[in-house]
């Protein structure tokens, strides 16, 4: 079956510093990706999304990497921020134009 | 632009009962998507719909049904409620649909069903 896998722990790191976040998916080939973040009470606020023929995208101080080979996402928070304190979904779509969630991964940004 | 909208905010309910929720599309959007969101399993995916059509679905029980207006508004309904349906339902907004452009996620119900 389906699975997307992200990083399992928290991330906690001082500000400042780069965030790197894992997406891994086995079973499928998503078209493309899709990362967003989501505070407390509140929905998924979309981020980011890159192709299957997109090696890397980038926003602001955001970027995505998609390697179908290692059916991995990586994500990218440089000069991180305490206001980037959240939980972030990866979002593969796949072939039945389904987008399934990982269960996300909680960063915590120290001053 | 108003964004997504979410009504009720807050729901507790009985087991047995039946309940509705309702979403408000932003403007221009005809895709809508509904979400299962509890801690242990994450967001699940439920139904889409596109044009008044259930376009895709996800693997719930028949107790889980949607619709949707000409006006793209949509409503989610579940019936004899289980307590395990507590949880955060989230509804999504696209242009495209088939998941093709991003989603814009609403604040959600939050049911308790006791």
């Amino acid at each position: 079956s389906q699975k997307i896998e992200q990083n399992s722990e928290a991330l906690n790191i001082q500000e400042g510093k780069t965030a790197t976040l894992t997406c891994n998916y086995t079973n499928y080939s998503p078209a493309y990706l899709q990362w967003y973040r989501q505070d407390p009470g509140r929905g998924p606020v979309f981020l980011l999304l890159i192709r299957e023929n997109e090696k890397e995208k980038r926003k602001e101080r955001l970027k995505v990497t998609f390697d179908t080979t290692l059916k991995q996402s990586l994500f990218h928070i440089t000069a991180s921020q305490p206001a980037d304190s959240a939980t972030y979904l990866c979002a593969p779509r796949s072939n039945d134009y389904k987008l399934s969630f990982g269960a996300g991964t909680t960063v915590t940004v120290r001053a | 632009k108003a964004g997504v909208t979410q009504t009720p905010r807050y729901l507790i309910k009985t087991r047995g009962q039946q309940v509705t929720l309702s979403c408000s599309p932003i403007s221009g959007h005809r895709s809508v998507s509904w979400y299962q969101q509890t801690p242990g399993q994450g967001l699940q995916f439920l139904f889409e719909y596109f044009s008044e059509t259930q376009r895709n679905k996800g693997n719930f029980p028949g107790r889980f049904s949607g619709r949707q207006f000409s006006n793209s508004r949509s409503e989610m309904n579940v019936s004899t409620l289980e307590l395990g349906d507590s949880a955060l339902y989230l509804c999504a907004s696209s242009l495209e649909g088939n998941n093709n452009s991003p989603l814009h996620f609403g604040n959600g119900t939050r049911l308790t069903v006791t």
